[in-house]
């Protein structure tokens, strides 16, 4: 069956510190991923794309990578700050559908 | 200016009863979504409108009924509602990049949602 992991267990990091999130799927062949992020009591909000013959995408302080053999993308957040504190959603294209996964909720202590 | 937006916020209501969300975006986008957010967070797509054609229609009860008067509104009318029609409900906008993705990108702008809520 289809599926599409992020970590379910909520991370949480020290301000300064690499926030990595994870996002694994399985049985997909998108031609590209997204990484959006929601705040409570909001929609979510597009972060970045990565195609799938793309390794690596930056964007500021944030950074991700996609391995299609791995079948993962890792989404990295450096010197991460409080305001970082959200739900980190990925999301895969498939047939014309973003698909979503299930977020992982970062949280960032000062 | 919101770029998407969705009425109502907060919907609380009783089972059997019906309801609409409507929604509307100012992006100059051609295509429309609903996505349905559950407790559990997932984002489940229901509908996709391309310039007023149903394209995406997922395995939703015929009770959630979508209509899109035109390329900027996409409404959602929901009968006889029933518990487990609570959760958080998503429009979305879009460029329209095809079915089969294409070297486009379907990128979304969300609206804020709707929550609704059974009793």
């Amino acid at each position: 069956s289809q599926k599409i992991e992020q970590n379910s267990e909520a991370l949480n990091i020290q301000e300064g510190k690499t926030a990595t999130l994870t996002c694994n799927y399985t049985n997909y062949s998108p031609a590209y991923l997204q990484w959006y992020r929601q705040d409570p009591g909001r929609g979510p909000v597009f972060l970045l794309l990565i195609r799938e013959n793309e390794k690596e995408k930056r964007k500021e302080r944030l950074k991700v990578t996609f391995d299609t053999t791995l079948k993962q993308s890792l989404f990295h957040i450096t010197a991460s700050q409080p305001a970082d504190s959200a739900t980190y959603l990925c999301a895969l294209s498939q047939g014309g559908k973003l698909i979503f996964g299930q977020g992982t909720e970062l949280s960032v202590k000062p | 200016d919101t770029a998407v937006s969705q009425t109502p916020k907060y919907l609380v209501t009783q089972m059997g009863n019906d309801k609409s969300i409507k929604c509307e975006q100012n992006l100059g986008h051609d295509t429309m979504y609903w996505y349905k957010q559950d407790s559990k967070k997932f984002l489940k797509i229901m509908f996709s409108y391309n310039n007023k054609e149903l394209i995406i229609n997922e395995t939703v009860p015929n009770r959630f009924s979508p209509k899109s008067p035109d390329k900027a509104h996409l409404n959602l009318h929901i009968n006889s509602l029933e518990l487990g029609d609570s959760a958080v409900y998503f429009c979305a906008s879009s460029h329209y990049q095809g079915q089969a993705g294409g070297s486009g990108a379907n990128v979304l702008t969300f609206g804020a949602g709707s929550r609704l809520t059974v009793l």
